[in-house]
């Protein structure tokens, strides 16, 4: 069944540790995204690909980074992470120009940084 | 900078009861997406309008498009428990044949018994 996965879907952990959020999809969706959201808040695009080896900064800076080596992989990478990174991070994946272009959502990772 | 805001950003209702939901934005879009999110969950894709004048409906829930005024509207109808959630618009600009999206700030419904 074609979806988009994430993993952890919780994590808890210590400031300074490094971590990684993986993203997975199997809809063959050449753009995907990465939106930071605080409890109740609305979302913010903190990263963004539209395939293979291109990665792009969204609209709201942020100390993580993100890779794509693989069309449906598109992992975010925190190298130290600190309280301020406590948050709600959704991945996202789309289809090229011709289509909605609609957005789907992975279940996202409830990060808290102690 | 594209601005999209939304109101009101907290709704109470009793069910059976009708309400609309707005949702502004401050330049031109290109499509206007609607999304259904439970607490703690992800989002769901309701709605995807295209043009001026799009209405679409499902179920008790319709969602409308005017460019020109750079609104849109979620009408709910005859509201029913299940509908509890936060609602949130986003707007898509297109660049170079790439699109991006400027979610609003929510609307958390709550529907009473």
């Amino acid at each position: 069944e074609a979806d988009i996965y994430q993993t952890p879907r919780y994590l808890v952990i210590g400031t300074g540790k490094k971590i990684t959020l993986e993203c997975s999809q199997t809809m063959g969706h050449d753009k995907m995204y990465w939106y930071q959201q605080d409890p109740g808040m609305e979302l913010h695009l903190i990263h963004y690909s539209y395939g293979v080896n291109s990665t792009e900064k969204g609209d709201l800076s942020s100390e993580s980074t993100v890779s794509r080596i693989r069309t449906e992989h598109f992992p975010l990478t925190l190298e130290s992470a600190r309280p301020s990174h406590t948050s709600q991070y959704l991945c996202a994946s789309s289809e090229l120009p011709g289509t909605y272009n609609e957005q789907f959502f992975g279940p996202g990772t409830r990060l808290t940084v102690l | 900078e594209l601005k999209v805001e939304q109101n009101p950003l907290f709704l109470s209702m009793q069910e059976g009861k009708n309400y609309t939901i707005y949702c502004n934005y401050s330049t031109t879009s290109d499509r206007l997406y609607w999304y259904r999110q439970d607490p703690g969950k992800s989002l769901e894709s309701l709605f995807v309008l295209l043009s001026n004048g799009a209405v679409k409906q499902e179920g008790r829930l319709m969602a409308s498009l005017d460019t020109k005024a750079r609104l849109s509207t979620l009408h709910i109808t005859a509201a029913v428990h299940d509908l509890s959630a936060t609602y949130f618009c986003a707007v898509g600009k297109t660049n170079f044949g790439n699109e991006k999206l400027t979610f609003g700030t929510g609307t958390r419904l709550t529907i009473i018994p």
